[in-house]
């Protein structure tokens, strides 16, 4: 069955450091994954969509990576503040739409 | 804005008790999700709604029903709610496709004593 994979160790940085959280999946190649942003006690927020046909994607300081003969995402923020501190979750749409369990970013000021 | 709402925030509810946890979106999509999170185990997919009175299992669906009678509305009932049934209640929507991007609700934090 499909297996992502996702830090479940937290990540701490420093601020105005640049943040690179893992993605990687096993057993499909999705015609594209997503990422999501969830604080505590909220559900998650939609932030980049990325297709199997594009290597990469920005958003603001936001910058995600998909290669798909590694199987890996790879998701960065660059100039990081202690306001992205939050767990970060990748998915992967394999018919339906199957989530990682996240990963959790602290930024220290 | 897509705005998906749940009815309750918090909720504390008693074994054996039935549950209702109403979820209401506001942009016309097709597609309705209720996903359960607990720690360690990530967001697990209940029940999914494709259309008005059309549903679909999910991977855990055990202990639970669901009812969609208009577009906007979907319902997570717990028909005898246990101690396991405890959990991060999250609704969800989406255009078009079932693997379009998500719109999440804030959430129902559900304790079963």
């Amino acid at each position: 069955s499909q297996k992502i994979e996702q830090n479940s160790e937290a990540l701490n940085i420093q601020e105005g450091k640049t943040a690179t959280l893992t993605c990687n999946y096993t057993n499909y190649s999705p015609a594209y994954l997503q990422w999501y942003r969830q604080d505590p006690g909220r559900g998650p927020v939609f932030l980049l969509l990325i297709r199997e046909n594009e290597k990469e994607k920005r958003k603001e300081r936001l910058k995600v990576t998909f290669d798909t003969t590694l199987k890996q995402s790879l998701f960065h923020i660059t100039a990081s503040q202690p306001a992205d501190s939050a767990t970060y979750l990748c998915a992967l749409n394999t018919g339906k739409l199957i989530f990682g369990q996240g990963t959790t970013l602290q930024v220290k000021p | 804005d897509v705005k998906v709402t749940q009815s309750s925030r918090y909720l504390v509810k008693r074994t054996g008790e039935k549950v209702f946890l109403e979820c209401v979106q506001d942009m016309d999509h097709e597609n309705m999700f209720w996903y359960r999170q607990d720690p360690g185990l990530g967001l697990r997919l209940i029940y999914f709604s494709y259309d008005v009175k059309m549903k679909e299992k999910g991977d855990i669906p055990e202990g639970y029903s669901v009812s969609r009678e208009k577009k906007e509305r979907f319902s997570l009932i717990l028909e005898s709610a246990s101690t396991n049934q405890t959990s991060m209640y999250l609704c969800a929507s989406s255009p078009g496709l079932r693997t379009d991007t998500q719109y999440f609700g804030p959430g129902t934090r559900l304790t079963v004593l």
